[in-house]
């Protein structure tokens, strides 16, 4: 397997945009986390599901941060409209069902907003 | 509510010494699990280990060994003969089973720098 698969690598974009990250997760794993990364805040966990299905957003910031898991292979974090200060590095990172596995984190979107 | 403490923020050592980093947890669950991530300056976080709240026994693999002591919450790691490779950000994880749905929740790491 190549791994959770993070699209795109960076992301530049102006204030008030709309920003999509997408996520692929590892196939089989049953878990997805969506985590922000910023030297203030460390490393937040924003949402996660389990079979496709939110199970905790309370990490989720404000109303202009989204997050669908619309199939097992395939997740997306959108931001609308975007501000500086979600500036940040977003991983995603999957697990299967069993407690005693590790989460495996993708390569990260770093997002500059102007 | 379940909690991660690294209470060094950076640590500067030379090569070949040994270094030590603290991770004590909070949790109310009586099973939990236990990680450790490396992020290198590449910035990709790596696994390293993890550990049951069942399993206390230490572990030593390579340069690397981990002390695990629920009697005060404390998951430490200890890299021997440190090499200017180990540079990176190292986090400690907890995963609360029962109370926290299996989420993972990081501290806020430990910047170790090896100079040569």
């Amino acid at each position: 397997d190549a791994g959770v698969i993070q699209s795109p690598r960076h992301e530049v974009t102006e204030m008030g945009q709309e920003v999509t990250l997408r996520c692929k997760p590892i196939s089989g794993h049953d878990y997805l986390f969506w985590y922000r990364q910023t030297m203030m805040r460390g490393l937040e966990l924003l949402i996660y599901f389990n079979n496709n299905v939110p199970i905790d957003d309370s990490g989720m910031p404000e109303d202009r941060f989204s997050a669908k898991m619309p199939n097992a292979s395939f997740s997306t974090l959108k931001i609308q409209p975007s501000e500086p200060r979600d500036s940040a590095v977003y991983f995603c990172a999957s697990r299967t069902w069993d407690w005693n596995t590790e989460a495996f984190f993708g390569q990260g979107t770093r997002l500059t907003v102007v | 509510a379940q909690k991660v403490t690294q209470a060094q923020t950076e640590i500067s050592v030379v090569e070949k010494e040994d270094v030590t980093l603290d991770c004590v947890y909070e949790t109310r669950d009586t099973t939990y699990y236990l990680f450790w991530y490396k992020q290198p300056p590449s910035g990709e976080l790596v696994f390293l280990i993890r550990r049951n709240s069942f399993d206390e026994q230490n572990e030593i693999s390579g340069r690397y060994s981990w002390n695990f002591q629920k009697s005060t919450s404390s998951f430490n790691f200890t890299i021997t003969a440190s090499q200017v490779v180990d540079s990176a950000v190292y986090f400690c994880a907890l995963s609360e089973i029962k109370a926290a749905g299996n989420k993972l929740t990081f501290g806020g790491g430990t910047r170790v720098l090896v100079k040569p």
